[in-house]
């Protein structure tokens, strides 16, 4: 089957740092999103990793690692605004998303 | 990045109508879209494929004859969900994917349906 684990909450504090991690199962793989998801509001895009090793955006940083079937999200210099849900989306071989429940952030002062 | 636009934002209708929901490529065509659903707290669920053209390609559990979707141009396909129930209550969110690009999909602000 198909399926995504990553912690349910988690909590940080504003200026820290944070990695959220995942590891997933699919019928292939086609690459692993990342997205963003504020209550009420749609997935944002964050990031992409199709290749395994570290993609660094400004504040966020995504890694892969295939054979693992690991993912994580760092996210730098927290700020309020990054409270949200973090959704580690696979990719299957038919170019599906695969989504789970994702992590939801807060972030205290 | 490439934006992806729907209407309404947000519906309040009576039971036993039916409301139609249009999603919009902005920027790029979209030979691909795909709709969700997801109610609170909850993981977004792939309702349903659909190609430029051609029928759509509903999820198992989803009823083909209560949401009605069209995708009659890359840039445009509606969801009606029709004969509309209290539980049909949720947020609808459509997403695009370009004919250039099989991996990326551009997801648009989601509408947020109350049937009273």
């Amino acid at each position: 089957g198909q399926n995504i684990d990553q912690p349910t909450e988690m909590t940080a504090t504003e200026g820290a740092i944070v990695q959220i991690n995942c590891t997933y199962q699919t019928s292939g793989f086609n690459g692993l999103f990342w997205y963003q998801q504020h209550a009420g509001e749609a997935p944002t895009f964050l990031s992409y990793n199709v290749l395994d090793g570290l993609e660094e955006k400004g504040r966020f940083s995504s890694f892969l690692s295939r054979s693992k079937g690991y993912s994580y999200l760092l996210l730098k210099e927290l700020q309020m605004k990054d409270s949200a849900s973090y959704l580690c989306v696979p990719m299957d071989s038919n170019y599906q998303l695969i989504w789970g429940a994702g992590t939801k952030l807060i972030i205290k002062p | 990045g490439a934006v992806v636009s729907q209407h309404p934002s947000r519906v309040i209708c009576k039971s036993g109508t039916s409301v139609k929901i249009e999603c919009r490529s902005l920027d790029f065509q979209a030979t691909t879209m795909f709709w969700y659903r997801q109610f609170p707290k909850k993981s977004l669920m792939l309702m349903a494929t659909s190609n430029e053209g051609s029928k759509a390609t509903y999820e198992q559990g989803v009823e083909k004859d209560k949401f009605l979707i069209n995708h009659a141009s890359l840039t445009l396909s509606t969801l009606t969900v029709t004969s509309a129930h209290p539980e049909d209550s949720s947020f609808y969110i459509c997403s695009a994917r370009s004919s250039t690009s099989q991996e990326t999909q551009y997801f648009g602000p989601g509408t947020r349906l109350l049937v009273l």
